[in-house]
């Protein structure tokens, strides 16, 4: 079936480290949506891309979507204990529905 | 302020008893959509919705049920046919199924079944 696959499940870093998490997609998406759970809390949005090789920027956190539009990326610059949360990418594929990534556990030690 | 709110917030049932979960917005979004979150896990579609009077079976709507009566409310009833319903029940609204653009989520219910 359709699969959205995210890597690494857990990552802990030292504040002020980066941190990177990576989704890729068994099928070309038309967008791909990357949200942000902090502990106890529910997911809330963070940014839509659309374009193949689409780069955004918030502040410290950089997202990528791939060529051919089956991967994408989430990089936080120098973190801070604010970052902490787990992190999904969603994938559209074009059936009205999002699929999920298993999501990114960011732990940081300050 | 508009969004989304979800009740109870914990709910705790013994096997075999059905149990209904409330999601109401008031943000006007025609699409609705319910969510399991398991730990480790990520999110996975129970049933979803596009306009009223209308749902549609997501990946895992096996042991669950909904309705879509009114615009802005959309309950799940977990019932005793589902296998394992202990997990953390999100609702999610969009302004449109046909359309790209974010999820807006509700608090989550938390069901523990005893």
């Amino acid at each position: 079936g359709q699969q959205v696959m995210q890597i690494p499940q857990y990552q802990h870093v030292q504040e002020g480290e980066d941190f990177t998490t990576y989704c890729n997609s068994s099928t070309t998406l038309s967008n791909i949506q990357w949200y942000k759970q902090r502990p106890g809390g529910h997911p809330v949005f963070l940014i839509q891309l659309v374009k193949s090789g689409e780069v955004k920027k918030q502040k410290r956190l950089t997202f990528q979507f791939g060529e051919a539009k089956k991967n994408s990326s989430l990089h936080i610059t120098a973190t801070q204990t604010t970052d902490v949360g787990t992190y999904f990418c969603a994938g559209d594929q074009g059936a009205q529905k999002l699929v999920f990534g298993q999501g990114t556990r960011l732990t940081i030690n300050p | 302020d508009g969004g989304i709110t979800q009740s109870p917030k914990y709910l705790f049932r013994k096997e075999g008893q059905n149990v209904t979960l409330s999601c109401e917005q008031n943000l006007n979004h025609d699409a609705m959509y319910w969510y399991r979150q398991d730990p480790g896990q990520g999110l996975r579609l129970i049933y979803y919705s596009q306009i009223v009077n209308d749902f549609q079976k997501g990946d895992i709507a096996e042991g669950y049920s909904v309705s879509r009566e009114k615009k802005e409310s959309f309950p799940l009833t977990v019932t005793s046919a589902q296998k394992n319903p202990t997990a953390f029940y999100l609702c999610a609204s969009k302004v449109t199924s046909y359309n790209t653009g974010e999820l807006f989520f509700g608090e989550g219910s938390r069901l523990t079944v005893l």
